[in-house]
């Protein structure tokens, strides 16, 4: 069964340093998204993203925040200057529709630790 | 706004009782949709059932169920006979008119041998 990857399992960064996150989403769907989920809370929506351009986002994502696909396979979130606050857990997902009842199916996430 | 909660923190059973994971949602939006997710352990989150809110009959599969109740705003999710596998933690999320999820809280099932 067609899966969502994302690579690395775990990051581990200096407090400021650049980091990227990459996801490949299942290959027919033109939907995709990050959430994070902080260790022990709850899963919180970042961005949604459709032809190649950012269609919803949160709060949480402000200008240190960016996504790309870069090629035709491809989904990443760039932190530009990452903060401790940034540990958690990153999740990819991606979906086939943009309808409200479409599944959107994960990635087994990015574990990402600032020190 | 949208909101979900997840009112239990914790449950804990020992293996072979049945559980019922609870979930009330707030939505404005007459066409919504609501979802579980299974995370395991290992951390991955694993998608079980999605429903629409046109659609209030209740759904088997297997071992799950799950009970939506447009009038209490509740939808909520029970294993019958439970197994030692089903040790997770389980995230109810609505989705209405926007694209993201919005998740409640999340309950940890542990299950006893």
């Amino acid at each position: 069964e067609p899966e969502v990857t994302q690579t690395p399992s775990h990051q581990v960064t200096q407090m400021g340093q650049e980091v990227i996150l990459r996801c490949v989403p299942i290959s027919n769907h033109l939907y995709f998204y990050w959430y994070r989920q902080i260790l022990g809370q709850k899963v919180e929506f970042l961005v949604s993203f459709y032809n190649n351009e950012i269609s919803e986002k949160s709060e949480i994502f402000d200008d240190q925040f960016s996504v790309e696909r870069p090629d035709g396979s491809n989904f990443t979130l760039k932190i530009r200057s990452t903060k401790l606050e940034d540990s958690a857990m990153y999740f990819c997902a991606s979906s086939e529709l943009i309808g409200g009842g479409q599944p959107q199916h994960f990635g087994d996430g990015t574990r990402l630790s600032i020190l | 706004a949208q909101k979900v909660t997840q009112a239990q923190t914790e449950i804990s059973v020992v293996e072979k009782e049945d559980v019922t994971l609870d979930c009330v949602y707030e939505t404005r939006d007459t066409t919504y949709y609501l979802f579980w997710y299974k995370q395991p352990p290992s951390g991955e989150l694993v998608f079980l059932i999605r429903r629409n809110s046109f659609d209030e009959q209740n759904e088997i599969s297997g071992r799950y169920s799950w009970n939506f109740q447009k009038s209490t705003s509740s939808f909520n999710f029970t294993i019958t006979a439970s197994q030692v596998v089903d040790s997770a933690v389980y995230f109810c999320a609505l989705r209405d008119s926007n694209y993201q999820l919005i998740w409640g809280a999340g309950t940890k099932l542990i299950i006893k041998p």
